[in-house]
């Protein structure tokens, strides 16, 4: 098992530009999140997907922010424009639905992380 | 969410056992208590869980008090490897916000 793959692990960009992070998680897990960690604010959730569909966006900061789940293998997080308060190391995770009862019972597994750089 | 309150640091010698506080005075009978560690450069991993019992597995063992309002995670030797950021997470019916705080940063000393 591979284990959560992000891509670019390291992307430095200028500000007004597009930026893609990209996911593939486990094969098998039914829920998909993406994270945000700064110094300042910590590890923030932006949003979680079940089986491909968005179920809580609220964590994203703002509709420069976007995360699309076209299959169950592959997942992006896009900034357009992107501006340089977006630096972070952004981390995708994902996650079996082993316990449909007891939601706290479920574990997530986390990529290596996107660092991005706005500059 | 209910929150939880831990160290901001801790320090601790090589094959030393460590014991992690973590305090969650306001957790609900749902909620299980979760552990995740951050090494250094990479992305947060899964330690150990439990709802009432202690817990043991290869890592690590949780001990939850009879009130359930405190926990301690428990590393019985410490090694370099596990210098890291340790997160306490409350996790219940609002399935996948792990909510992380600030975590223990635990220094393992040689």
């Amino acid at each position: 098992d591979a284990g959560v793959i992000q891509s670019p692990r390291h992307e430095v960009t200028e500000m007004g530009q597009e930026v893609t992070l990209r996911c593939k998680p486990i094969s098998g897990h039914d829920y998909l999140f993406w994270y945000r960690q700064t110094m300042m604010r910590g590890l923030e959730l932006l949003i979680y997907f079940n089986n491909n569909v968005p179920i809580d966006d609220s964590g994203m900061p703002e509709d420069r922010f976007s995360a699309k789940m076209p299959n169950a293998s592959f997942s992006t997080l896009k900034i357009q424009p992107s501006e340089p308060r977006d630096s972070a190391v952004y981390f995708c995770a994902s996650s079996p639905l082993r316990d449909r009862v007891n939601h706290g019972a479920n574990v997530l597994t986390f990529g290596a992380g996107s660092r991005l750089t706005v500059l | 969410d209910a929150k939880t309150t831990q160290p901001n640091s801790m320090e601790s010698n090589e094959e030393e056992p460590v014991h992690l506080p973590c305090n969650h005075s306001t957790i609900s009978g749902t909620d299980y208590i979760h552990w995740y560690r951050q090494l250094p450069s990479q992305g947060p991993e899964y330690v150990i869980h439990g709802l009432t019992s202690n817990v043991n597995n290869r890592m690590a063992s949780l001990a939850i008090a009879e009130d359930r309002k405190s926990s301690t995670l428990i590393l019985h030797r410490a090694t370099l490897r596990d210098a890291a950021v340790y997160y306490c997470i409350l996790l219940g019916t609002s399935y996948g916000k792990l909510t992380f705080g600030q975590g223990t940063i635990l220094t393992v000393h040689p």
